[in-house]
């Protein structure tokens, strides 16, 4: 079963502009994690923030996450046409390292 | 440093048919885990590895499983094929149990006819 569920499903835009994807979760949580993927091959590491983070940034990566709305944001300022991928919020179970992934929201970023 | 290696990155299998599918970590890496992607269901987890022992295991049948070996690669295997695994499977790597971050490779692609 999805922990996380990103909205929107999809999102497009035009370069330069900024996109912000939200995920949220159900249970409590580790970490939150976010990762992309391009077009049906493995997923990249975008950024980790922990439960007693608030706040997160990674060059044009900022994160936010809320534990009390159980929720996260990923904002990716000035898009660029490369950030065309989809893009999954995921969490840590209990037992270890197994991650949980939402259904991902694909960004279509246009030139 | 290399990255996740699979092998191999397409597969094409007829249902009742069994298959291998071979994952070698990051170099270092002690941790594998296995998730299958499907547009239905997304990334779900099947298993996870450490030092050659099932550490933790999704909700999958019997028909799926696994092995570590002594250098970290991993192999996994369904039997007695369904369509419905047809599927992108995904291996990922990681320092230790209990380390965040996941490397993941590029994935085979099964399709199951």
């Amino acid at each position: 079963s999805q922990q996380g569920e990103e909205d929107p499903q999809a999102l497009s835009i035009q370069e330069g502009e900024n996109a912000t994807m939200n995920c949220s979760y159900k249970t409590s949580i580790n970490n939150l994690q976010w990762y992309r993927q391009n077009s049906g091959r493995g997923l990249v590491h975008l950024i980790l923030i922990r439960s007693n983070e608030r706040e997160k940034h990674s060059g044009r990566l900022r994160v936010t996450l809320d534990t009390s709305k159980k929720s996260s944001s990923l904002l990716i300022t000035a898009s660029r046409a490369a950030d065309t991928a989809s893009y999954f919020c995921a969490t840590s179970n209990q037992a270890g390292t197994a991650l949980i992934f939402g259904k991902g929201t694909t960004l279509s970023v246009s030139s | 440093k290399a990255g996740v290696t699979q092998t191999p990155r397409y597969l094409i299998k007829t249902r009742g048919q069994q298959v291998t599918l071979s994952c070698s970590p990051i170099s270092g890496h002690r941790s594998v885990s296995w998730y299958q992607q499907t547009p239905g269901q997304g990334l779900q987890f099947l298993f996870e590895y450490f030092s050659e022992t099932q550490r933790n295991k999704g909700n999958f049948p019997g028909r799926f499983s696994g092995r570590q070996f002594s250098n970290s690669r991993s192999e996994m295997n369904v039997s007695t094929l369904e369509l419905g695994d047809s599927a992108l499977y995904l291996c990922a790597s990681s320092l230790a149990l209990g380390t965040d971050t996941q490397y993941f490779g590029p994935g085979t692609r099964l399709t199951v006819l």
